[in-house]
């Protein structure tokens, strides 16, 4: 098993300019959870799918931020427009619903300049 | 409410001493909890994971943690320390049973010396 997958690994962008972050989950594994790291805010839920279904964005910061799970292969977290203050390092999980552990993605990390 | 406090934030031994890493939660129900590694530029890995089973529970790489409900903890200890310990530790206390909320510690940064 490859575990989860995240791609870029690292992603420096300009303000303003669009970001995409991709991941794919574990098979068999039908929650997906995007969380985003920060020195000074530790690690922050951002949304969270089942079944593709975005069941909890209350932590998503703001309109800029967007996440969409088209399968059960593949979801995505994009920035638009992207912030300085939006460098961080945003991690991927997956978790079976079997099971209560969730599996964490080697993460992407973005800076904004 | 739930929460987890890790009661320090930087913990330093040598190699071969005893390693302890403390986490006390508040919980208004029998919670799970868990222990995670983040090595520098990795994911996070799960070390351990406690669910009502056994109070004492043994992780990977020779890890353990002690659930003690009169005291609110769930310390993280190992007998030796490896170099290879070296790395940030989050104790992590989930709001449902299905694992899908999960509160994170601020986390305790493991240094290990030669």
């Amino acid at each position: 098993d490859a575990g989860v997958i995240q791609s870029p690994r690292h992603e420096v962008t300009e303000m303003g300019q669009e970001v995409t972050l991709r991941c794919k989950p574990i098979s068999g594994h039908n929650s997906l959870f995007w969380y985003r790291q920060t020195m000074m805010r530790g690690l922050e839920l951002l949304i969270y799918f089942n079944n593709n279904v975005p069941i909890d964005d209350s932590g998503m910061p703001e309109d800029r931020f967007s996440a969409k799970m088209p399968n059960a292969s593949f979801s995505t977290l994009k920035i638009q427009p992207s912030e300085p203050r939006d460098s961080a390092v945003y991690f991927c999980a997956t978790l079976r619903e079997t099971r209560n552990e969730q599996f964490f993605g080697p993460g992407t990390r973005l800076t904004v300049l | 409410a739930q929460s987890v406090t890790q009661l320090d934030s930087h913990v330093s031994v040598s190699e071969g001493t005893p390693v302890l890493l403390r986490c006390n939660y508040s919980s208004s129900y029998s919670p799970s909890l868990f222990w995670y590694v983040q090595h520098p530029n990795k994911g996070l890995q799960l070390l351990l994971k406690y669910t009502s089973a056994a109070t004492l529970v043994k992780g990977i790489n020779g890890f353990e943690a002690e659930f003690k409900k009169s005291e609110t903890s769930f310390h993280l200890t190992k007998p030796s320390a490896h170099m290879s310990d070296a790395a940030e530790y989050f104790c992590v206390v989930s709001l449902n049973q299905a694992g899908t909320a999960l509160i994170f510690g601020k986390g305790t940064t493991l240094s290990v010396s030669s």
